[in-house]
C-alpha cells in the first residue's frame, strides 16, 4: 500500500463547476499538507499548503484537511480551462523531511 | 527573479550508458531536491542537498547519485542506465530556512532509455 493514494482520474468537469480532488494517506505523522498544480511539460507549482488539520482558502480554491480520518481534498469553484492541469496532493512530517506526493488528478474543465 | 533551471531539458541514452543532468536553484536558495516522475509511480523523492552536504535521501539504488557545488548548484547521476530509469527528473530549491519551505520545480530533464 502506498503511503497517499490519489485517483489519477481522468477527471472532467464542465466550465464552472465545483471540483474535488482527493488523497488519503496512512502515516498519522505527517504534518505538512501540500496542493500542487502541473502544467504539461511544467514542473509542479504549489497551489496551497496547509499545517495539520483545518480548512485554507485562497481564491476559488480552498483546502481541507482530515487528520483524524487522515484525508485531504481541494476544492475548485468556478473551474476554468485554465484549470485543466494535473493536480498532486504531497506531504511531509516536517524538519526539513523529504515530501511525499500522490500519484496525481488530471482535470480537463471543458468550456 | 529566474526560477530554477535544469539542463539539458531533454536527453536520450541506451542501456549500459551513464548521464549526469544539471539544476540551476533560485538564486538563494540553498536546498535542492531531486524526484524521478513517471506516469506509474508519480514522483518520487530522490535526495535532498543543503550547503553541499546530502541531508535526505529516497528509496533508490546507489546508481543514482548526486552532489551540490558552493554555489548551490547542483548535479545527479545515473550511471549503468536500465529502460526502467526513462522518466522526468525535476529539481526544485527551496531557502530552507524554517522547517518547511516551499518548493520551487523546475521544468525538468525527460530521459529516454532505449
Amino acid at each position: 500500500q502506498k503511503e497517499v493514494e490519489q485517483d489519477p482520474g481522468p477527471l472532467s468537469v464542465p466550465e464552472g463547476a465545483i471540483v474535488s480532488l482527493n488523497c488519503t494517506y496512512s502515516n498519522s505523522a505527517f504534518q505538512y499538507f501540500m496542493w500542487y498544480r502541473q502544467y504539461s511539460r511544467k514542473g509542479p507549482e504549489l497551489l496551497m499548503y496547509t499545517y495539520s488539520s483545518g480548512n485554507k482558502e485562497d481564491g476559488r480554491f480552498t483546502a481541507q484537511v482530515d487528520k483524524s480520518s487522515k484525508y485531504i481534498s481541494l476544492f475548485i469553484r468556478d473551474s476554468q480551462p485554465s484549470d485543466s492541469a494535473t493536480y498532486l496532493c504531497a506531504m511531509s512530517f516536517g524538519g526539513y523531511q523529504k515530501v511525499t506526493f500522490g500519484i496525481g488528478t488530471k482535470l480537463q474543465v471543458i468550456p | 527573479k529566474a526560477g530554477v533551471t535544469q539542463t539539458p531539458r531533454y536527453l536520450i541514452k541506451t542501456r549500459g550508458q551513464q548521464v549526469t543532468l544539471s539544476c540551476s536553484p533560485i538564486s538563494g536558495h540553498r536546498s535542492v531536491s531531486w524526484y524521478q516522475q513517471t506516469p506509474g509511480q508519480g514522483l518520487q523523492f530522490l535526495f535532498e542537498y543543503f550547503s553541499e552536504t546530502q541531508r535526505n535521501k529516497g528509496n533508490f539504488p546507489g546508481r543514482f547519485s548526486g552532489r551540490q557545488f558552493s554555489n548551490s548548484r547542483s548535479e545527479m547521476n545515473v550511471s549503468t542506465l536500465e529502460l526502467g530509469d526513462s522518466a522526468l527528473y525535476l529539481c526544485a530549491s527551496s531557502l530552507a530556512e524554517t522547517s518547511h519551505n516551499e518548493q520551487f520545480f523546475g521544468p525538468g530533464t525527460r530521459l529516454t532509455v532505449l
